[in-house]
C-alpha cells in the first residue's frame, strides 16, 4: 500500500519559476487536499478537491493552481515561485466525509 | 467554517495518561471531530474521530461532551514517541472537502 505519494521530496527554485508538485494515491479516494506548512505553524489550507474535475479554493489559493483529471491525481503548480512561498507542501486524501485524512511525507520547497 | 481551540503546550511524564482537550463551540450537527499528530519533519498522521459517542482505537481515545462543543483526546500511558503536536479539527461531512488546521497543541513527554 503506498497511500499518499509526495514527488518531489525536496526542491529549489529560483523566484519566478514556475514548477508542479506531483500528488499521488491509490486508495480510490475521493477528497483530496493541498496544505502548506511555514516553520513553527499549522497547517493551511490551499486548494482541494471533492472528485475528478473538481476543485476548490482554500485559505490561501493565491499564486498556486490545482486541477483533478482522474481520482488518483492532484497536482499542485506553482505560477511564477516568490520566497513568500517557501514552506513545505502536504498532499492528503480521503474517503467519505466522515473519514480520516491520510498525508502525505511532504515537499519541502525553498524559493530563492 | 467552525475553529477549534487548543492550548499551546502541554507536558507530561512518561507513562502517566494524558489527557488533550479541544474547544469547539460553534461546532455544527454535521461536524465530525478528528484529532491528527503531527511528528517532527514528518506528515500529519491520523489518530482518531467521532461524532457525538465516546470512540476508542488502539492509538487513543476520544471523549466528547455531551453538548458536542468540547473534547478531549486521551492517551493512556504517554511514551517518548508520543512527543508531537496534536492538531484537533472540525470535518464537516456535508462539505467534506475543506477541512482547515489550527496551530495544534505540542506535547512534550519527559521520562
Amino acid at each position: 500500500n503506498a497511500g499518499v505519494t509526495q514527488t518531489p521530496k525536496f526542491q529549489v527554485l529560483k523566484t519566478g519559476q514556475s514548477m508542479t508538485l506531483q500528488c499521488a494515491q491509490d486508495m480510490n479516494h475521493e477528497y483530496m487536499s493541498w496544505y502548506r506548512q511555514d516553520p513553527g505553524m499549522g497547517l493551511r489550507l490551499i486548494h482541494y478537491s471533492v472528485g475528478a474535475g473538481i476543485t476548490d479554493q482554500g485559505e490561501v489559493p493565491n499564486g498556486y493552481n490545482v486541477s483533478r483529471s482522474t481520482t488518483e491525481d492532484f497536482p499542485l503548480r506553482l505560477l511564477s515561485a516568490a520566497p513568500s512561498q517557501t514552506s513545505v507542501y502536504f498532499c492528503a486524501s480521503s474517503g467519505t466525509g466522515g473519514s480520516g485524512y491520510t498525508f502525505g511525507s511532504g515537499t519541502r520547497l525553498t524559493v530563492v | 467554517d467552525a475553529k477549534t481551540t487548543q492550548p499551546n503546550s502541554m507536558e507530561s511524564n512518561e507513562e502517566e495518561p494524558v489527557h488533550l482537550p479541544c474547544n469547539h463551540s460553534t461546532i455544527s450537527g454535521t461536524d465530525y471531530i478528528h484529532w491528527y499528530r503531527q511528528l517532527p519533519s514528518q506528515g500529519p498522521e491520523y489518530v482518531i474521530h467521532g461524532l457525538t459517542s465516546n470512540v476508542n482505537n488502539r492509538m487513543a481515545s476520544l471523549a466528547i461532551a455531551e453538548d458536542r462543543k468540547s473534547s478531549t483526546l486521551i492517551l493512556h500511558r504517554a511514551t517518548l514517541r508520543d512527543a508531537a503536536v496534536y492538531y484537533c479539527i472540525l470535518r464537516d461531512w456535508a462539505n467534506a472537502g475543506k477541512s482547515t488546521f489550527g496551530d495544534g497543541t505540542t506535547l512534550t513527554v519527559k521520562p
